[in-house]
């Protein structure tokens, strides 16, 4: 079965300042890949998802970008924090085909202050 | 884009008591996803769901998908502390579609 390995587990950023959160997978071959973002009283909400390398799809406009550079790597950066990005990161997978539930990784609790 | 609607957005029960928990969606699904959450910590799969009438149960966890497939309950018989935590659903409107998540039932359990 699939692993995901997700870090930092916390994360204390300036306003202003870059953001690189990456994500891998283990155990699987060409999943789509996810990143989700929970905030208080918003659920968790979709960012961006990948269905292949390069291949980024992005749910809502915002200040964060998503890169694959790898089949089983899944990156989130910023160039800028705000402090609206703070929130709970999560990245999950499902294995390639869509009907598949999603595996997620245990978080990354990002802070902006 | 669709909506998950969530109820009751927190739970506070006396540990061995019954529960339910919903989900409603304005449209029909493809697959019903359930999933629970552990305060600060990824999301754990319980069950899916695709089928209209379909149940499903694991331990004393039953999860059901109406005739529609609009609407789905999460129904936990004799509650323990370790059922605490947040429950969410997700779903797919056509098998090509993302998950979207509803914003999930805090349940705290009392001993």
């Amino acid at each position: 079965s699939q692993t995901i390995h997700q870090w930092p587990a916390t994360l204390v950023q300036p306003v202003g300042s870059p953001l690189s959160l990456e994500c891998t997978v283990e155990g699987t071959s060409n999943p789509n890949l996810y990143w989700y973002r929970q905030a208080a009283g918003r659920g968790l909400q979709l960012l961006f998802y990948s269905v292949g390398i390069g291949q980024i799809s992005s749910e809502v406009p915002q200040n964060l970008s998503a890169s694959r550079p790898q089949d089983r790597q899944f990156i989130l950066s910023s160039k800028k924090l705000l402090l609206s990005d703070s929130g709970f990161y999560l990245c999950a997978c499902s294995p390639s085909g869509y009907n598949e539930k999603l595996f997620f990784g245990s978080g990354t609790q990002l802070s902006v202050l | 884009s669709q909506e998950l609607e969530q109820s009751p957005q927190s739970l506070i029960v006396q540990e061995g008591k019954n529960l339910t928990i919903n989900c409603t969606s304005s449209k029909t699904l493809y697959g019903l996803y359930w999933y629970k959450q552990k305060y600060g910590e990824g999301l754990i799969f319980l069950m899916m769901l695709q089928k209209g009438g379909e149940e499903k149960s694991h331990e004393k966890i039953t999860a059901k998908l109406d005739e529609k497939k609009q609407q789905s309950s999460l129904h936990i018989t004799a509650s323990q502390p370790s059922h605490a935590g947040i429950y969410l659903c997700g779903a797919r409107r056509n098998r090509d579609d993302k998950i979207i998540f509803g914003k999930g039932t805090r349940l705290h359990i009392l001993p």
